[in-house]
């Protein structure tokens, strides 16, 4: 049973555009919700939070919004840059059991210039 | 700081050997974690050790094991390989446990291939 699902292996959008990355969970013992940046040959980075205390944070050109009733969560990144191609993994984490983290399978940006 | 640092980073192995992984954390951090990531997969949570004590375990089988030293630089052991183990490796440290707002750093992972 797949507690974290990113049900979009790929996306693709232009220079200048909307990237949004969408990411749906099961578990409802999850109140901590992260989402991580890879590039080939190097490990996940971190990229962005929100405690399922808030709906929405932002970070610059990213933002992330939490809907807890219908167990999804999206990253917004605006505007989209070349540079932010890269494979994004979303995560989440009970803080109960903070430590463990359970992870989707990943969403592939591409972003075209 | 120097970051998270796994050795080695490419190893090839033969089904039904044994192989051992090392994960130096960021200094000061105590908690490590590791993670399986296979082709088109997230990342597998394997478990998680702090003052070389595992927290945490995910879902694998015995012959996965760890450990975590005193100065918590962490080995992984993989038994018994199986093609199905060929994988990227994650290590992860966090300062401390206890709190998810505890930033995760990541290695770079090892990429583990059984022949």
């Amino acid at each position: 049973d797949q507690q974290v699902k990113q049900n979009s292996p790929s996306l693709s959008v232009q220079e200048g555009r909307i990237s949004i990355l969408n990411c749906d969970y099961t578990n409802s013992m999850f109140d901590y919700f992260l989402w991580y940046k890879k590039y080939p040959a190097e490990g996940p980075t971190f990229l962005i939070s929100i405690s399922s205390i808030k709906d929405k944070n932002e970070d610059g050109r990213f933002t992330v919004f939490l809907n807890k009733s219908a167990k999804h969560l999206s990253l917004h990144i605006v505007p989209s840059q070349p540079g932010d191609s890269a494979v994004y993994f979303c995560a989440a984490e009970a803080n109960t059991n903070a430590g463990k983290s359970t992870f989707g399978d990943g969403t592939t940006l591409t972003v075209k210039p | 700081k120097a970051g998270v640092t796994q050795t080695p980073r490419y190893l090839i192995k033969t089904r039904g050997q044994q192989v051992t992984l090392s994960c130096s954390p960021i200094s000061g951090h105590r908690s490590v974690s590791w993670y399986q990531q296979t082709p088109g997969q997230g990342l597998q949570f394997l478990f998680e050790y702090f003052s070389e004590t595992q927290r945490n375990k995910g879902n694998f089988p015995g012959r996965f094991s760890g450990r975590q030293f005193s100065n918590s630089r962490s080995e992984m052991n993989v038994s018994t390989l199986e093609l199905g183990d060929s994988a990227l490796y994650l290590c992860a440290s966090r300062a401390n446990v206890g709190s998810s707002t505890d930033t995760q750093y990541f290695g770079p992972g090892t990429r583990l291939t059984v022949l």
